[in-house]
């Protein structure tokens, strides 16, 4: 069955550094999202990108944020310069053609733990 | 308006009991209701979802049931098992947005 992946599983990093977290969306979705849940709370939605551009965004995803489908198989967030409370799990989700139905189907995620 | 509540926070069920999680919402361009399970550490999955065409709609042993008028939803979990144990988070589509509303979520633990 296919599947979101993710990569890293776990990333560290000390505040202020720039981060890249790593999706490989189902492969036949045209819609992707990044979701993020601080630990013990609800899963919150970042950025949805739909034919090579951010179709929507949150208040959460101000200027550091940013994100990029480099190939046709990846999808990436940037935090260009990690603050503390960007600490969370970071979801990457997809969703399948257009008139399809709203399934978003999420990775397995990326904790990002920034000290 | 953008917001789904849930309650409860948390739930204990005896196995085989029914469990029952309940959902409310504002914002009626909402027109996609899924409920999805997240075990620790790991992704939200998809568990079952309903349009607001229907009041009701069962897999298996898990059942959600839809009041438009009241702008409530719930999630009937039947013979509950201790493999259940997990969070669930209710959520919600709107016509415009598509991406995800999700509810606070409810943590259940179905004792054996």
């Amino acid at each position: 069955e296919p599947e979101v992946t993710q990569t890293p599983s776990h990333q560290v990093t000390q505040m202020g550094q720039e981060v890249i977290l790593r999706c490989v969306p189902i492969s036949n979705h045209l819609y992707f999202y990044w979701y993020r849940q601080i630990l013990g709370q609800k899963v919150e939605f970042l950025v949805s990108f739909y034919n090579n551009e951010i179709s929507e965004k949150s208040e959460i995803f101000d200027d550091q944020f940013s994100v990029e489908r480099p190939d046709g198989s990846n999808f990436t967030l940037k935090i260009r310069s990690t603050k503390l409370e960007d600490s969370a799990m970071y979801f990457c989700a997809s969703r399948g053609r257009q008139g399809s139905r709203d399934e978003q189907y999420f990775g397995p995620g990326t904790r990002l733990t920034v000290t | 308006q953008q917001q789904v509540k849930q309650s409860p926070q948390s739930l204990i069920v005896q196995k085989g009991g029914i469990s029952i999680i309940n959902c409310a919402y504002e914002n009626t361009a909402f027109d996609y209701f899924p409920w999805y399970q997240q075990f620790p550490g790991k992704g939200p999955a998809l568990l079952i979802a309903i349009r607001p065409d229907v009041s009701e709609k069962k897999e298996g042993r898990f059942t959600i049931s839809f009041n438009k008028s009241a702008k409530q939803f719930s999630l009937h979990i039947m013979d509950s098992q201790p493999g259940d144990s997990a969070t669930y988070f209710c959520a919600a589509v709107d016509t415009g947005r598509r991406a995800l509303t999700f509810g606070s979520g409810t943590r259940l633990q179905v004792q054996p």
